[in-house]
């Protein structure tokens, strides 16, 4: 079974759309955090999620909303989707949050590669 | 300039070679990550450290806190080692989630 499972991996939508990447976890994990891979390669921190409750929000714009119908799911939803939101969005997930220096391990999905044409 | 410096940006080697990919970092950290992003887009998880050294394999990890710098070496590079290598940190005190280098593109040529 693999452990960070996203769906779709591909997705191809016109500008002003709406979609949702779903992502799930079965490793039980308490923290689970949505990453975008821009086109050169640079991978960023878009959210991370805690028994369901936000604990960071980067400069991202608010057309991207998390949302998490229980722990073992963090779906990301687009409104309004913009040329420059193509990206590759990874999901991932660590048994605790990061930030408290216990630095757990984080296990990635495999991908969406999001296109806006 | 970014937080998390990665040195060489590229690397081509030749298969047997040993080969070190240097990781600098600005701010101070909880811990350290290295991760592997293959061809294919997947990225796994291969080092997390705080001090010391670890070594799985042929790879091994090092970290300098005192001089905020870690290393990723491969002994006997394969083939199959190419990939983008990618070195990531906590921030001490700041939020969750981790802050990335740009990675370097190492390819081993049989």
């Amino acid at each position: 079974d693999t452990a960070v499972s996203q769906t779709p991996k591909y997705l191809v939508t016109q500008m002003g759309n709406d979609k949702s990447i779903k992502c799930e976890q079965n490793l039980g994990h308490d923290t689970m955090y949505w990453y975008k891979q821009d086109s050169k390669k640079f991978l960023k921190i878009m959210f991370s999620y805690n028994n369901k409750e936000l604990i960071i929000n980067e400069t991202v714009p608010n057309r991207f909303s998390p949302k998490s119908p229980d722990k073992a799911h963090l779906n990301l939803h687009i409104n309004s989707l913009e040329l420059g939101d193509s990206a590759v969005y990874f999901c991932a997930s660590s048994k605790e949050g990061l930030a408290g220096g216990r630095g757990n391990i984080q296990y990635f999905g495999a991908g969406t590669r999001l296109s806006v044409l | 300039k970014n937080e998390v410096e990665q040195s060489p940006q590229n690397l081509t080697a030749q298969e047997g070679e040993f080969i070190t990919i240097n990781c600098s970092y600005s701010v101070g950290i909880s811990a350290l990550h290295w991760l592997q992003q293959h061809p294919g887009g997947g990225i796994v998880s291969l080092f997390m450290l705080s001090s010391g050294k670890k070594k799985h394999g042929r790879l091994i990890a090092t970290i300098n806190i005192q001089e905020k710098h870690s290393s990723l070496h491969i002994t006997a590079s394969h083939p199959r080692d190419s990939a983008v290598y990618i070195c990531a940190v906590i921030i001490r005190g700041g939020a969750d989630g981790l802050t990335f280098g740009k990675g370097t593109h190492l390819i081993i040529q049989p």
